[in-house]
């Protein structure tokens, strides 16, 4: 009965491929968010879907694109993943009202 | 924009002591939320507390509470009795109050708890 799901757990790959992260909530929320945590641990927004309509496009370099079927799934593929690209993402979804934001356990992405 | 600061990087606090983390925050805007988050070494990221910012009482869980200074754009996070499964990495966070806001994380502060 896990509230926001991330799949996989962790994630280590090579420079030049292409991954994605799956994230998935069975709390009927209606927004959903990608959050990136660098190796310093600092947080920040990447992407926010209400309804899967794109919200918010944080600077983020277009080989990242999330993508949502439906509103309780928001994935994030990345294209042609960089060294930089290392870090732990974050998924999260809000029922708006609150304020509050639920996370789930993060998917740890390593380049090599 | 709105920012974040956590200016201690890191404390310590003797098991079963009183410990208090410190978060400034810079808005325009009057209405929002504050929350502080906790995270473990399982990274999982677990919602300590929250205060709207139009209530002028101090949000309060069990052993944690806050001091929350609208005018000073305080929000500081006191733990009372610290346990040493309370050793973590502390988040502040704003957000607006919109219903799709993001949130905006300070750099946090990890906290040793000394047995």
């Amino acid at each position: 009965d896990t509230a926001v799901s991330q799949t996989p757990k962790y994630l280590v790959t090579q420079m030049g491929n292409d991954k994605s992260i799956k994230c998935e909530q069975n709390l009927g929320h209606d927004t959903m968010y990608w959050y990136k945590q660098d190796s310093k641990k600092f947080l920040k927004i990447m992407f926010s879907y209400n309804n899967k309509e794109l919200i918010i496009n944080e600077t983020v370099p277009n080989r990242f694109s999330p993508k949502s079927p439906d509103k309780a799934h928001l994935n994030l593929h990345i294209n042609s993943l960089e060294l930089g690209d290392s870090a732990v993402y974050f998924c999260a979804s809000s029922p708006g009202t609150s304020g509050k934001q639920y996370f789930g356990p993060g998917t740890r992405l390593t380049v090599t | 924009a709105q920012t974040v600061t956590q200016s201690q990087p890191e404390m310590s606090v003797q098991e079963a002591e009183t410990v208090t983390l410190s978060c400034t925050y810079d808005t325009s805007e009057s209405d929002y939320y504050l929350f502080w988050y906790k995270q473990p070494p399982s990274r999982q990221m677990i919602l300590v507390i929250r205060q709207e910012a139009y209530k002028q009482q101090n949000a309060t869980e069990n052993r944690f509470s806050v001091n929350f200074q609208k005018a000073a754009k305080s929000f500081s996070l006191k733990i009372s009795d610290s346990q040493l499964g309370d050793a973590a990495m502390y988040f502040c966070a704003y957000r607006g109050m919109g219903g799709s806001e993001k949130l905006v994380f300070g750099k946090g502060t990890k906290l040793t708890v000394n047995p």
